[in-house]
Parts: C-alpha cells; structure tokens; sequence
C-alpha cells in the first residue's frame, strides 16, 4: 500500500459546482497536512496548511482533515475555470524540514465555463 | 518581491553531458529542496539541505550532485550518470523547522 493515495482524475465540473478533492494515507504518524495547486508548466503554490484534524477555511477553500479515517479533502465552492490545476496533497510526521513530506500524485481539474 | 528563482526555464542537454540547474531564495529561508516530476509519478525528493554546507540525499539521489554554499542558493548538476534526466526539475525552500515548503517555478530538462 502506498503512503499517500489520491485519484489522478481528470475531474471536470460546470463552473459554481462545489469540488471535492481527497486523499487517503496509511501512516498514522503524519500531522501535518498542505494541499498545493499546481497550475500546468508552473511549481507547485501552497493553499492551505492544517495541523492534526479538524476543518481550515480560506475563502472559497476548505481544508479537512480526518486522522481516525486518515483521510483529508479540499473543497472548493463556486468552482471558477481559473481553479482548473492538478491538487497535490501533501504530508508529514515531523514537519518536512527534513525531507520527509510526502506528496500524492494530483488531481487535475478542469471547470468548464 | 521574495520568493524563488530557477534558471533557465528549459535546458537541453546531450547525452553525456552534466548540466546544472540554478535555485536562488530571497525569503530567509534555512531550508532548501530539490525534487523531480515526472507525469503520472508525483514529486520525487533528490536532495535537501537544512544549513549552508550540509545537505541530505533524498529517495532519488544517484546521478545528481548538489552545493550549499551560501544560504540563498542551492544548485543541482545533473550528471551523465543520470539514466534518464528528461524531466521537470522544481526547488523549494522552507523554514528550518517549518513545515510549508515554497516552490519555484521550475526548469524543464530535455536530453537530446
């Protein structure tokens, strides 16, 4: 089993539908936990950043975290064609400054006008 | 602005050749990271560097060298050991003890 599993897509949605992107995990040590956007031919770009469980709100984006299911998603409400990217989720046990953060393989999105 | 530079956006090597990728940070940051991207394969770490004049290998290290010697800057050479080097190369940078890393915008290797 890998470490972090995430659905490759493509995941195509009208524009204003309400996305939902996840991934699961098998090690029960990550607490730390980021979702990036990665639009095509660019670096990565950090969305949101949450710490062991709960939910984090930042405009549109919502970022949940489950550790009992190991199990995080980020929703995007009022889906716009500027949101369409590949999402990487993101993680680790202690932080990642030591190289251990540990990347899912994204999500591509596309929202149709 | 602060943020991180990669230079050149696209590079072509021949077979045979090492080559180096540049990454430069104006944000502070102690920490800096090299990883490759391949379709389908996600992000790979090579190298990683906590402090200037030290540095880690990453899960896919051979064939790729790395210098830390000041604490902006965090080149990679991609040497002829390398099997199979085309791929998007991106550099990161974070805190030392910090867990959100930044991303550069990445160069894009072709072996001819």
């Amino acid at each position: 089993q890998k470490e972090v599993e995430q659905d490759p897509g493509p995941l195509s949605v009208p524009e204003g539908a309400i996305v939902s992107l996840n991934c699961t995990y098998s090690n029960s040590a990550f607490q730390y936990f980021m979702w990036y956007r990665q639009y095509s031919r660019k670096g990565p770009e950090l969305l949101m950043y949450t710490y062991s469980s709960g939910n984090k709100e930042d405009g549109r984006f919502t970022a949940q975290v489950d550790k009992s299911s190991k199990y995080i998603s980020l929703f995007i409400r009022d889906s716009q064609p500027s949101d369409s990217a590949t999402y990487l989720c993101a993680m680790s046990g202690d932080g990642g400054s030591q190289g251990n953060l540990i990347f899912g393989k994204g999500t591509k999105l596309s929202v149709k006008p | 602005d602060g943020g991180i530079t990669q230079s050149p956006k696209y590079l072509f090597r021949k077979e045979g050749q090492n080559v180096t990728l540049s990454c430069e940070q104006n944000l502070n940051h102690d920490a800096m990271y090299w990883y490759r991207q391949d379709p389908g394969q996600g992000l790979r770490l090579i190298y990683y560097s906590q402090i200037v004049n030290d540095f880690q290998k990453g899960d896919i290290a051979e064939g790729y060298s790395v210098s830390r010697e000041k604490k902006e800057s965090f080149p990679l050479t991609v040497t002829s050991a390398q099997k199979n080097p085309t791929a998007f190369y991106l550099c990161a940078s974070s805190k030392r003890s910090g867990n959100e890393q930044f991303f550069g915008p990445g160069t894009r290797l072709t072996v001819l």
